[in-house]
């Protein structure tokens, strides 16, 4: 079965920085894009971006240009979630989340999550 | 960017009651909407997508409508374990905007 599982939560200071892994099982790992949603306490979900199966090309919400990368590692399943310069208003669960039909360049519904990792920023 | 604004934010109905949901795109996206169900404390998890279809294993009291800008979201007959927040979001490019969810409460 599909299971995506994320590392577990993370306490940071604010202007450090976060990794937040992501491993994938049960599909082929390079067939599917895989998106970065966090979603703050009491607030809607909001999409952060996504990487391509090969891990060359990811795209980011402009929010988030020049603070996040997203990375994977084919040889082990897993995609990264690097988020810098992290203030306040950056505690939240975070998400990784899958799309819905292989090769799907991103633009698909997401059918499988992660269970979320709650990073918080905190003096 | 396209925003996604839903509609009601919340909710009060009785079991077996009819609920409408809708969702308003700032610019027309066809019919490239999802709708997300997400209980407290819980992962969301996919109720729809091409704005009509059913995820596989979601009830059939759960449809959707629409195209273009307006979207709904409708549960036939209210159950219990329905409670939960909704959430639709558009995928037709990015970024993948969420509305701002409704909550369902009985």
């Amino acid at each position: 079965q599909v299971q995506l599982v994320q590392s577990g939560a993370e306490v940071k200071g604010p202007g450090a920085s976060v990794k937040v892994s992501c491993k994938a099982s049960g599909y082929t790992f390079t067939k599917y894009y895989i998106h970065w949603v966090r979603q703050a306490p009491g607030h809607g979900p909001e999409w952060m971006g996504v990487i391509n199966p090969s891990g060359t090309t990811a795209t980011y919400a402009q929010k988030f240009q020049g603070r996040v990368t997203m990375t994977r590692d084919a040889s082990t399943s897993t995609v990264y979630m690097e988020l810098s310069g992290l203030r306040s208003e950056d505690t939240a669960v975070y998400y990784c989340a899958r799309d819905r039909i292989a090769y799907c360049a991103g633009d698909c519904p997401l059918d499988y999550w992660g269970q979320g990792t709650l990073v918080t920023v905190s003096s | 960017d396209i925003q996604m604004t839903q509609s009601p934010s919340s909710l009060s109905a009785s079991v077996g009651d009819r609920v409408t949901i809708t969702c308003r795109a700032s610019q027309g996206i066809s019919n490239y909407v999802a709708w997300y169900q997400q209980k407290p404390g819980k992962v969301p998890k996919l109720l729809m997508y091409a704005a009509s279809t059913l995820q596989s294993g979601v009830p059939s009291r759960f449809s959707g409508s629409g195209s273009g800008t307006d979207f709904t979201l409708t549960i036939s007959s209210l159950q219990p374990e329905d409670v939960a927040t909704y959430f639709c979001q558009k995928y037709n490019s990015a970024p993948l905007t969420f509305g701002g969810g409704t909550k369902v409460e009985i």
